[in-house]
């Protein structure tokens, strides 16, 4: 089981990123899935998950309206399409496998998202 | 929303006994899920549903949940132990996933 981020990197304030998150050892079309980010020296923060089918979607509060969570079933893939960057976005985001009462049971290794001008 | 509660740290000797704990208003009635998250390193999930261990994990990393408050307890510390632990439920009111602010476990 493994899952792997990419798409991290430096964005301007008010920019865009769109983080990927490519899945292996499982059957990804099974399992919900979440973000969550740790900015530097900070705790977990969640900020959007995700269900199998794609019919349920949440946001944090802190990212609604600008985050948008998608999946590919067909690509075992996740994404995280970030608008509108802000400096306190600035984070490690890793993606998580979900399972039974919203566990995250494997994570991927994150990837480092910097917002400045 | 719902808010969980972790004191910054907890500190114990090897072979000592560490109670890490987690409050938040009837947590009992939740599934409390424990994360240990070493430096530079992923989250790993070390107990989940307030007290089963995933494979791989040391008998040593026991959970309970009850009332307004959960605990994470390694019996036996080791120097490895040593890390930030981060609990975490499901709020069904909100669709959300709560973390609490995290613990560090300092081994003297």
């Amino acid at each position: 089981v493994q899952l792997v981020e990419s798409g991290g990197g430096l964005a301007q304030p008010g920019g865009s990123l769109r983080l990927s998150c490519a899945a292996s050892g499982f059957t990804f079309s099974d399992f919900s899935m979440t973000w969550v980010r740790q900015a530097p020296g900070k705790g977990l923060e969640w900020i959007s998950y995700i269900s199998s089918s794609r019919s349920r979607v949440y946001y944090a509060d802190s990212v609604r309206g600008r985050f948008t969570i998608s999946r590919d079933n067909a690509k075992k893939s996740l994404y995280l399409q970030m608008n509108s960057l802000r400096a306190d976005d600035m984070a490690v985001y890793y993606c998580a496998r979900v399972s039974g009462v919203a566990r995250l049971d494997c994570w991927g290794q994150g990837t480092l998202v910097t917002v400045s001008s | 929303s719902y808010v969980l509660a972790q004191p910054p740290s907890v500190s114990a000797a090897p072979g000592q006994t560490a109670k890490i704990t987690c409050g938040g208003s009837k947590i009992g009635s939740k599934s409390v899920h424990w994360y240990q998250q070493k430096p530079g390193q992923a989250p790993v999930l070390v107990i989940y549903d307030d007290s089963d261990r995933p494979s791989g994990i040391p008998e040593r990393f026991s959970g309970s949940n009850s009332g307004n408050t959960a605990t994470l307890t390694i019996s036996r510390v080791e120097a490895g132990d040593e890390a930030d632990y981060f609990c975490q439920v499901w709020d069904s009111s909100a669709d959300h996933v709560v973390f609490g602010g995290g613990t560090k476990l300092i081994v003297l």
